[in-house]
């Protein structure tokens, strides 16, 4: 069965310092992968999805993330956070031909001035 | 595009009150999801449509969930009678094609059953 895994409950950095999210999908095939965030009080907004070829992804906000198959990871990264960055990040799983999402939990990012 | 409209924002009411949630997708879109989050339970598909026409409804907690789409450009999620752990974020989210297409989130509609 599909599942995906976010290590991380909390995270907390220093305004300015890199970041690195964690992912891990069980999937049989390539899935379809991607990084949603969620402000306090907001919907879930997309910040960058992969489908196939080129398995680095840049996203908006200056976020990118890796494929990598042979870990079933696809971690979210940033060089350099902001304040405005903190919020809850969610990796998702999906496949072709189907409708379902799997979700992970979750990782609250809180961000230190 | 103003995306995915939901109402109300929030929504408070009493237990065995009668709850509907409306969602609006963004023009143009076939997919219509409803989704629940909790903190214990993460995010949830409850339901989605194709063409106004429901193709799951596995994920409905119960038959107090009930969900339809009279037409492309607007869905509503009712709750009847409603409970107090049906408190909870409800998320519309709609798409052009599923199987990888992207979906796109309302704001949510914040539920509180007391």
């Amino acid at each position: 069965a599909q599942s995906v895994t976010q290590p991380d409950i909390h995270i907390t950095v220093s305004e300015g310092a890199s970041l690195e999210l964690r992912c891990n999908y069980s999937y049989g095939a390539t899935p379809y992968l991607f990084w949603y965030v969620q402000s306090p009080g907001q919907g879930l907004q997309l910040l960058l999805k992969y489908f196939s070829g080129d398995t680095l992804v840049q996203g908006i906000k200056g976020f990118e993330a890796e494929f990598k198959r042979s870990q079933s990871s696809f971690n979210l990264r940033k060089p350099s956070v902001h304040w405005s960055d903190a919020a809850e990040y969610f990796c998702a799983v999906g496949t072709s031909g189907t409708y379902k999402y799997i979700f992970g939990t979750g990782t609250r990012l809180k961000v230190l001035a | 595009d103003a995306g995915v409209i939901q109402s109300p924002r929030h929504e408070v009411t009493e237990m065995g009150q009668e709850v509907t949630l409306r969602c609006k997708p963004i023009s143009g879109h076939d997919y219509l999801f409803w989704y629940r989050q909790t903190m214990m339970r993460g995010l949830e598909l409850l339901i989605y449509f194709n063409n106004n026409v429901p193709i799951d409804d596995s994920g409905m907690p119960e038959d107090r969930f009930s969900a339809k789409m009279p037409n492309a450009s607007f869905s509503t999620l009712k709750i009847q009678p409603s409970e107090p752990r049906d408190s909870a974020v409800y998320f519309c989210a709609s798409s052009f094609r599923v199987g990888g297409e992207t979906q796109y989130f309302g704001p949510g509609t914040r539920l509180l059953v007391l």
